[in-house]
């Protein structure tokens, strides 16, 4: 129940198209569903959070999509760029948790 | 901007060997923790530490043990290195709660190999 499962493992994109992963959890009681963003040699940064009293976030070209009755949320990446690739773990908690929960990751390659 | 800083980049060590593996970071967190990533299985918790001499297990604890005698550094020990232990090693930091949307600010990595 404390899983958070993503898809798919890795993903290749033209430049100027659409990514989407996805990511699926279990635990009802999370309530909190960052996503991570690695690039090669170096650790994961924060790159866009949801909460689920809202259905979609937005930062430039990233959004987030909720679905609490499927207990799904994805990630979108529009217009992506060479710049994009990078591996995206998505991840989930709750609110007094002191740690969060990563999926195993998607390795992302937009080609130029 | 907070700087997360693990002292090696690569280490290689042999079997048995007692390893340590050290991070300190500058902005004052009371959260830290140790990942190890493995291709195909993400971000695994080892430890972490919610306050100076406090620890908790995380997922795969066995085989590790940590020390936090400072609030800035937070080590990671292996007792009698293993082969299935190369691997690479991320510490990470947050200001309060990571569940409450304090960001984990990573460490760049230690890859460690152990032959």
């Amino acid at each position: 129940q404390q899983q958070v499962k993503q898809s798919p493992q890795s993903l290749i994109v033209q430049k100027g198209g659409i990514s989407i992963i996805n990511c699926a959890y279990e635990n009802t009681a999370f309530d909190y569903f960052p996503w991570y963003q690695q690039f090669p040699g170096k650790g994961p940064a924060l790159l866009i959070a949801i909460r689920p009293d809202v259905s979609e976030k937005k930062e430039g070209r990233f959004t987030i999509s909720f679905n609490k009755s499927a207990k799904q949320f994805s990630l979108h990446i529009m217009d992506s760029q060479p710049g994009d690739s990078a591996t995206y773990f998505c991840a989930a908690s709750t609110v007094n948790d002191d740690k969060i929960i990563f999926g195993k990751g998607t390795r992302l390659h937009i080609l130029p | 901007d907070v700087k997360v800083t693990q002292s090696s980049r690569y280490l290689v060590k042999r079997t048995g060997e007692k390893v340590f593996l050290e991070c300190v970071q500058d902005m004052d967190h009371e959260n830290m923790f140790w990942y190890r990533q493995d291709p195909g299985l993400g971000l695994r918790l080892i430890y972490f530490s919610y306050d100076v001499k406090m620890k908790e297990k995380g997922d795969i604890p066995e085989g590790y043990s940590v020390s936090r005698e400072k609030k800035e550094r937070f080590s990671l020990i292996l007792e009698s290195a293993s082969t299935n232990q190369t691997s690479m090693y991320l510490c990470a930091s947050s200001l309060t709660l990571a569940g409450g949307g304090s960001p984990l600010h990573f460490g760049n990595g230690t890859r460690l190999t152990v032959t």
